[in-house]
């Protein structure tokens, strides 16, 4: 079993709807971050987190640790936003220099 | 502009034959990585740097090498590239402190025949 997960795999959406990715992890964390990854290939930043939660703009995360479970919601869904988004975890002492990655998750949003 | 930057953005080579990508950052950032990202596997850590002179092993190192003799430049080096190391390579930076968020380059594709 991967240490982290992120479902679902692929998601197709209509212009406007409200989308929710999500991510699991089975370790001890000092930080989780949410990347989006541009059909280009480049790797951009949306948030980093530790406890509760975030916006920026359409972007909402949360991060629930007792559950180990993380969220990336984006509202009013727009062909733009189409990309893959990373989750990925950052270990407690030792391991926080390390980043563990999910797989990913397709988003495509069709007008 | 802050940016991380990576060369070449594209090569194609052949097995055996050393190569370099070469990784460079403006923002005077301590810590740089470098992942690989393969289908259905996701990214993976090489190799990371907390400081000049400063570099340990991550998940996948084997077939690597680095170095960290600047604070802002980090390459990543393939002594005998095998086509197992066909990949997608990203390299990342960022500061030293918790939490911290990492700046990516844009990449490199690599292709060994």
């Amino acid at each position: 079993k991967n240490e982290v997960e992120q479902s679902p795999q692929n998601l197709t959406a209509q212009e406007g709807e409200f989308i929710t990715i999500n991510c699991s992890y089975s370790v001890g964390i000092s930080a989780l971050h949410w990347l989006q990854q541009h059909p280009g290939g480049g790797i951009v930043s949306l948030f980093m987190l530790s406890s509760g939660k975030k916006k920026h703009g359409r972007l909402i995360a949360t991060i629930n640790i007792q559950e180990k479970h993380s969220s990336l919601h984006i509202t009013a869904s727009h062909p733009r936003d189409s990309a893959v988004y990373i989750c990925a975890v950052r270990g407690c002492t030792g391991t926080a220099s390390k980043l563990t990655f999910g797989t990913g998750t397709r988003l495509q949003v069709t007008l | 502009e802050a940016q991380v930057t990576q060369n070449p953005r594209y090569l194609i080579t052949v097995t055996g034959k050393k190569l370099t990508v070469t990784c460079s950052q403006n923002m005077n950032h301590e810590y740089m990585s470098w992942y690989r990202q393969d289908p259905g596997l996701g990214l993976r850590q090489i190799y990371y740097s907390m400081n000049v002179e400063v570099t340990d092993k991550g998940d996948v190192p084997e077939g690597y090498k680095v170095s960290r003799k600047e604070k802002r430049n980090f390459p990543l080096i393939l002594e005998s590239p095998s086509p197992n190391q066909t990949s997608l390579y990203f390299c990342a930076s960022s500061l030293v402190g918790n939490p911290y968020e990492q700046y990516f380059g844009p990449g490199t594709r690599l292709t060994v025949t």
